[in-house]
């Protein structure tokens, strides 16, 4: 059963707009949150995280917001560029197991010129 | 250059015949990880290391074997595949998880199971 479910398989936004990609997840001991980007043919690579005593964390077009009552977390990308079209991985981490990460199914984000 | 690499990048096997996908990394990391990307399920953690000679399960291990006898290297190996071990594998590691140290990924290991 997947603790962390992104149900949106896509999403398409124009050039210059907001791209706001949402994730859930059910485990109450999750206790440190990240987004992973991926390109074709290539590994993910680390975009932004959110500790769990947070509910915002910003870095430069990219902030996450986590609403821990609604187990609910969601990254913003203002503005969208053509370089922002991926597939986006919402992670979490297991409160006192630093090793494990659960992984949701992924958003792929395609940016419209 | 900080990376990580696999071997090999594509694979096409049969059912039943050993092999093994290589993981290294050049960042002394302690912690690495295997992971399979399958459409719909995202990244599961099959096997994961804190440090040498220290391996764990992740959510899938059935199938799948590690070692971790240096630092550098994670290999997986797959002693009787089969085709439902047909998936996109990725290594990556870090210094440890949260904080500043995120995950570095590999570049993934297409393998198709006849």
């Amino acid at each position: 059963d997947q603790q962390v479910k992104q149900n949106s398989p896509s999403l398409s936004v124009q050039e210059g707009r907001i791209s706001i990609l949402n994730c859930d997840y059910t485990n109450s001991m999750f206790d440190y949150f990240l987004w992973y980007k991926k390109y074709p043919a290539e590994g993910p690579t680390f975009l932004i995280s959110i500790s769990s005593i947070k509910d915002k964390n910003e870095d430069g077009r990219f902030t996450v917001f986590l609403n821990k009552s609604a187990k609910h977390l969601s990254l913003h990308i203002v503005p969208s560029q053509p370089g922002d079209s991926a597939v986006y991985f919402c992670a979490a981490r297991t409160w006192g197991n630093d090793y494990k990460l659960s992984f949701g199914a992924g958003t792929t984000v395609t940016v419209r010129a | 250059e900080a990376q990580v690499t696999q071997n090999p990048r594509y694979l096409i096997t049969v059912t039943g015949k050993k092999l093994t996908v290589t993981c290294s990394q050049n960042m002394n990391h302690e912690y690495m990880s295997w992971y399979r990307q399958d459409p719909g399920l995202g990244l599961r953690q099959i096997y994961y290391s804190m440090n040498v000679e220290v391996t764990d399960k992740g959510d899938v291990p059935e199938g799948y074997k590690v070692s971790r006898k240096e630092k550098r290297n994670f290999p997986l190996i797959l002693e009787s595949p089969s085709p439902n071990q047909t998936s996109l594998y990725f290594c990556a590691s870090s210094l440890r998880l949260g904080g500043t140290d995120t995950q570095y990924f590999g570049p993934g290991t297409r393998l198709t199971v006849l």
